[in-house]
């Protein structure tokens, strides 16, 4: 198996609610990562989680809460999020950094 | 801080003909590596090619192929015989070595269209 999976693939929200996104993954990979990427423009990061742990927090607001359960499974809580937190949420994982594995997203519709 | 460079935001070739997307970068690290990824209107972002700032020898896939030039730390793809599969936005990004895990650098991106 080599895929990141990622559900929802479209999820719409209003500010008061309070969502997750799920990401999987069972190549063995150690380090999960969540990116926001807004149309035609580059992801950038918001966390880095290695062996399980927290390794990297990219100054995210708190409205955004991640977690690592397990070794293949990362999620990212979603609370009173702002419209200007639509984008499309990617996830990643990778064993070393000569190559990373994307999942397809979710497409986050704040209203 | 690393930085990464495309400075054409969108490009178009016919089909079965070569296009090259360029892309600059600027380090201090010594030992990186580098890749073009590419995010078709399907949203995922798929690896295309890989280089490892140690080897001398310009990575090839397939179709897909590099002019990797350390010095002047610049790092192009080629695409040759373009197919309209080939579609898509394409991004250069950088990733310092010596590490387990680590944060990519994306360039802003180079809209690819492929017309029939």
């Amino acid at each position: 198996d080599t895929e990141v999976t990622q559900t929802p693939k479209h999820l719409v929200m209003g500010m008061t609610n309070k969502k997750s996104l799920k990401c999987e993954q069972h190549m063995g990979h150690r380090a999960m990562y969540w990116y926001k990427q807004k149309a035609k423009k580059p992801p950038e990061l918001m966390f880095v989680y290695s062996y399980e742990k927290l390794s990297i927090n990219e100054s995210v607001p708190s409205r955004f809460s991640p977690e690592c359960p397990n070794s293949s499974l990362l999620n990212l809580h979603l609370h009173a999020l702002q419209p200007e937190d639509s984008a499309l949420y990617l996830c990643a994982s990778s064993q070393d950094v000569e190559g990373y594995t994307f999942g397809s997203g979710t497409r986050l519709t704040v209203v | 801080a690393q930085t990464v460079t495309q400075s054409q935001p969108e490009m178009s070739v016919q089909e079965a003909e070569t296009v090259t997307l360029s892309c600059t970068y600027d380090t201090s690290e010594s030992n990186y590596y580098l890749f073009w990824y590419k995010q078709p209107p399907s949203r995922q972002m798929i690896l295309v090619i890989r280089q490892e700032a140690y080897k001398q020898q310009n990575a090839t896939e397939n179709r897909f192929s590099v002019n990797f030039q350390k010095a002047a730390k610049s790092f192009s793809l080629k695409i040759s015989d373009s197919q309209l599969g080939d579609t898509a936005m394409y991004f250069c990004a950088f990733i310092p070595g010596g590490t387990s895990y680590g944060k990519l650098t994306f360039g802003q991106g180079t809209i690819l269209t492929v017309h029939p």
